[in-house]
């Protein structure tokens, strides 16, 4: 199975910061890879597909990148809605494999 | 607008099984794969597999191999997913999700069941 890491585990940060989290996959997986947001008691959300694709509805201040191994998703200014858990997600190969989640709090 | 919704809290003993089902409305319910992802307390998201809803075809992943089961009721459009031979670590929250972009990504989720299993 392919194992995704994601980094830091945990970030603290304020409304108007820029925070990037990262996910690394034990191999290659091309630009198979999503983003989701999860708040408490809440399904997840799917915020970005295919490594940088925006879906539809969901703030431009998202954005991801990457492709292969190393991935990263990007917040460009914090608002007070954002601070939840972020997973990431290949969907390279079965079976599909999340990252253990960082969990974005306010500071 | 498209929605999930999933069937109710459920407690079972060990060794039991259990059925949720995942009613969808408002799209065309064999026009996309129905995917499940159970979440136990306080960790992370574990994928379990899809099932084609216009085939009845099912993809587990290999850890859910033998023991869950996907089905579907097209009349109804519902999918449902049944756990055999329930153990405690099995206690989770089980979601049912909208498999689009070639059935890669999960657009819409259902609130998720918790299923909690206790002797």
């Amino acid at each position: 199975d392919i194992q995704m890491t994601q980094s830091p585990s945990s970030v603290s940060a304020s409304v108007g910061d820029r925070v990037t989290i990262t996910c690394r996959a034990s191999q290659g997986i091309s630009s198979w890879l999503a983003w989701y947001q999860q708040k408490p008691g809440k399904a997840p959300k799917l915020l970005i597909y295919a490594a940088s694709s925006l879906q539809s509805g969901v703030p431009s201040r998202f954005s991801g990148s990457g492709s292969g191994t190393d991935f990263t998703l990007t917040i460009s200014s914090l608002q007070p809605e954002d601070f939840a858990t972020y997973f990431c997600l290949q969907t390279n190969s079965f079976p599909y494999t999340f990252g253990q989640g960082t969990k974005l709090e306010i500071k | 607008q498209v929605q999930l919704v999933q069937s109710g809290a459920e407690v079972k003993k060990p060794g039991a099984s259990v059925r949720v089902s995942c009613k969808a409305s408002a799209y065309t319910f064999t026009g996309y794969y129905i995917h499940w992802v159970r979440q136990a307390p306080g960790q992370g998201l574990e994928w379990m597999g899809w099932i084609n809803p216009n085939s009845g075809y099912t993809n587990y992943a290999q850890n859910f191999q033998g023991w869950v089961t996907m089905t579907r009721d097209t009349s109804i459009s519902t999918a449902y997913m049944e756990v055999s031979r329930l153990r405690s670590d099995d206690t989770a929250v089980y979601y049912c999700a909208r498999g689009i972009n070639g059935a890669r990504d999960f657009d819409y989720w259902g609130q998720g069941t918790l299923v909690t299993v206790s002797s």
